[in-house]
């Protein structure tokens, strides 16, 4: 248990649905990431939020759509996703966004197959 | 453009010794993480080294030399519960985390 939760835990959507991820941290950090995970490849920032604010887009589609209401939840918006969506999207908080020793606590993402 | 670098996979025994090698380049350094990713898990914090040499943390240890880009992560006495993916990953000069593939590590009985 990090601190961390995701829910779902695994979403099958097709192409024309329109899903929301969702993700709360019980740690009282100021910071919180969206992360993709493919098979093989490094984790791949997407959305990175500091007390509510974006702060980082990593020239992410506008089919995928972050919002942060408050500094414990991040929600992350899909709709009309592709086939190569299909990943494991990871939420993770830090205390701040930048500066040394910035461990991140991550949850245990939401797995996602778009049909 | 920066990179990660670490093996896909590493196969070891029950009770033996393993060493996860990493190499980087990055533009600046503000210090290297290891995680440990179980199937279907969350990324779990192992290490961090900022500075040059040996950090002893029970049965895992992290290496690092920054003049080498290089980082090792030491597994001793393996135990089953070590199969897993570990993950490299460099703070760069913009605090932004830039992350390895994972090596995935299987203990054999």
């Amino acid at each position: 248990e990090t601190g961390v939760t995701q829910t779902p835990r695994h979403l099958v959507m097709g192409m024309t649905n329109k899903k929301s991820l969702k993700c709360e941290q019980h740690l009282g950090h100021n910071a919180m990431y969206w992360y993709k995970q493919s098979a093989k490849k490094p984790l791949e920032l997407m959305f990175v939020y500091s007390l509510e604010e974006r702060v980082e887009n990593n020239s992410v589609p506008s089919r995928f759509s972050p919002e942060c209401p408050n500094s414990s939840h991040l929600f992350l918006h899909l709709h009309t996703l592709q086939p190569e969506d299909s990943a494991l999207y990871l939420c993770a908080s830090s205390q701040e966004v930048s500066g040394s020793y910035n461990e991140q606590f991550f949850g245990p993402g939401t797995r996602l197959t778009v049909l | 453009g920066q990179n990660i670098d670490q093996p896909t996979e590493m196969t070891a025994t029950e009770g033996a010794i393993v060493q996860i090698n990493c190499t980087y380049q990055t533009s600046g350094f503000n210090g290297l993480f290891w995680y440990q990713q179980h199937a279907g898990e969350a990324p779990t914090f192992l290490s961090y080294n900022v500075l040059d040499g040996l950090e002893e943390k029970g049965r895992f240890s992290s290496f690092l030399s920054r003049s080498k880009g290089y980082s090792y992560l030491l597994l001793k006495e393996l135990q089953m519960k070590d199969s897993a993916s570990y993950l490299c990953a460099v703070l760069d000069s913009n605090y932004q985390l830039i992350w390895g593939a994972g090596t995935k590590l299987i203990i054999k009985p």
